[in-house]
């Protein structure tokens, strides 16, 4: 069954500190792996989108990181701040389709 | 350039009613897909909808319905609310060629049924 998972559920950090939130996912063939970012009560967002042969990509202070062969994908936060608080979900794609399989989501709150 | 818009932003109906939301998509894109989306949880995939019929369909009932329009708006219809219909419902739109590429969200319909 494809499926996506993330962890932590939900994390706490100090405003400038930095955070790495993971993704494990079993969907096969694998085509492609997104995170976005939801606002409570809002559309995600797109934050990064990477393919097979793609192992890092970086938007801003945001940085995902992907390994196709462990089936594991990692987003870094650097320098934290107060807008960085939400939930961020990994989200990935199967070839052969256009369906896209989210992961729960990982709740993060940055405080002063 | 317009992204994807959604209307309403609230609903409140009751048990048994039915309810129409909408979805204009990004300017250019030709596809639109909806989720659900409950407290907590990420977006469950309803359905998709290109040239005006519904190309893919997730685990949802018959309740849920919908519609694409020639001008690729989308509504999405639910009959016989149930409580647990109580969710955001979130529309994305695409090109159909490139969906995995490009998939854009709106800002969601927070229904609430009582």
């Amino acid at each position: 069954k494809n499926q996506v998972e993330q962890s932590p559920q939900s994390l706490i950090i100090l405003e400038g500190k930095n955070c790495t939130l993971q993704c494990n996912y079993t969907v096969s063939p694998f085509s492609n792996l997104r995170w976005y970012k939801q606002d409570t009560g809002r559309g995600p967002v797109s934050l990064t989108i990477m393919t097979f042969s793609e192992n890092t990509k970086s938007n801003g202070r945001y940085t995902a990181t992907l390994d196709a062969d462990t089936k594991q994908s990692s987003l870094h936060i650097t320098a934290s701040q107060l807008s960085d608080s939400a939930s961020y979900i990994c989200v990935v794609s199967a070839s052969g389709t256009d369906k896209l399989i989210f992961g729960t989501g990982t709740r993060l709150q940055v405080f002063p | 350039d317009a992204g994807v818009t959604q209307s309403p932003t609230h609903l409140i109906k009751t048990r048994g009613q039915q309810v129409t939301l909408r979805c204009s998509p990004k300017s250019g894109h030709d596809t639109v897909s909806w989720y659900q989306q409950a407290l907590g949880q990420g977006p469950q995939f309803i359905f998709q909808y290109y040239e005006e019929e519904e190309r893919q369909r997730g685990n949802f009932p018959d309740r849920f319905s919908g519609h694409q329009f020639p001008n690729y708006s989308s509504e999405l219809n639910v009959n016989a609310l149930l409580l647990g219909d109580s969710a955001l419902y979130l529309c994305a739109s695409s090109l159909f060629f490139l969906a995995r590429e490009t998939q854009y969200f709106g800002p969601g319909t927070r229904l609430l049924v009582l």
